[in-house]
């Protein structure tokens, strides 16, 4: 079983939806929880940044991290065609610099 | 702006020839790593480096090696090619301290082995 579990996709939905982003994950010794958006050809850019559980709110962007379900959600509201990328989520464990990465899920948002 | 900046985007080698991937940021961040990217495995660790002259094995160290002489600038290098190491390569840096895992990347460099 791999530490973080991600669906690949694709996922198509028409612009203006909300997009919901899912991850789990098997160690619970988890507390750092990121998302990366990589657009085509392009690097991983950090999106969104959370510690521990609870919620994150940036502009059309929300993280929910649930610890008890070991499980993290990216939520994007009125989606745009340059919303379509892929978008990897990576756990880190407390005192450590390493990240463990989701294989990403490709989002298609349509005009 | 900060940049992660990586020597090539394109490189095209044979089975067998040294490979040379270079980094180079300028955030004097302290911790640099290679990752390696392919369809369906993700990013996997190769190495990383939280000072100059130290490194610190990843989860796929074998068959590659790195060099840290200056706090700026991350080698990657593949000793003897071979065509299972053809692929997608990242450098990212990050700070030490509270924003630890808050890793830039550099555009990658797309690796293909003959």
């Amino acid at each position: 079983q791999k530490e973080v579990e991600q669906d690949p996709g694709p996922l198509s939905v028409p612009e203006g939806a909300i997009v919901s982003l899912n991850c789990t994950y098997s160690n619970s010794a988890f507390q750092y929880f990121m998302w990366y958006r990589q657009y085509s050809r392009k690097g991983p850019e950090l999106l969104m940044y959370t510690y521990s559980s609870g919620n994150k709110e940036d502009g059309r962007f929300t993280a929910q991290v649930d610890k008890s379900s070991k499980y993290i959600s990216l939520f994007i509201r009125d989606s745009q065609p340059s919303d379509s990328a892929t978008y990897l989520c990576a756990m880190g464990l407390g005192g450590f610099q390493k990240l463990v990465f989701g294989t990403g899920t490709r989002l298609l948002v349509s005009p | 702006d900060v940049k992660v900046t990586q020597s090539s985007r394109y490189l095209v080698k044979r089975t067998g020839e040294k490979v040379f991937l270079e980094c180079v940021q300028d955030m004097d961040h302290e911790n640099m790593f290679w990752y390696r990217q392919d369809p369906g495995l993700g990013l996997r660790l190769i190495y990383f480096s939280y000072d100059v002259k130290m490194k610190e094995k990843g989860d796929i160290p074998e068959g590659y090696s790195v060099s840290r002489e200056k706090k700026e600038r991350f080698s990657l290098i593949l000793e003897s090619a071979s065509t299972n190491q053809t692929s997608m390569y990242l450098c990212a840096s990050s700070p030490t301290g509270r924003n630890r895992y808050e890793q830039f990347f550099g555009p990658g460099t797309r690796l293909t082995v003959l």
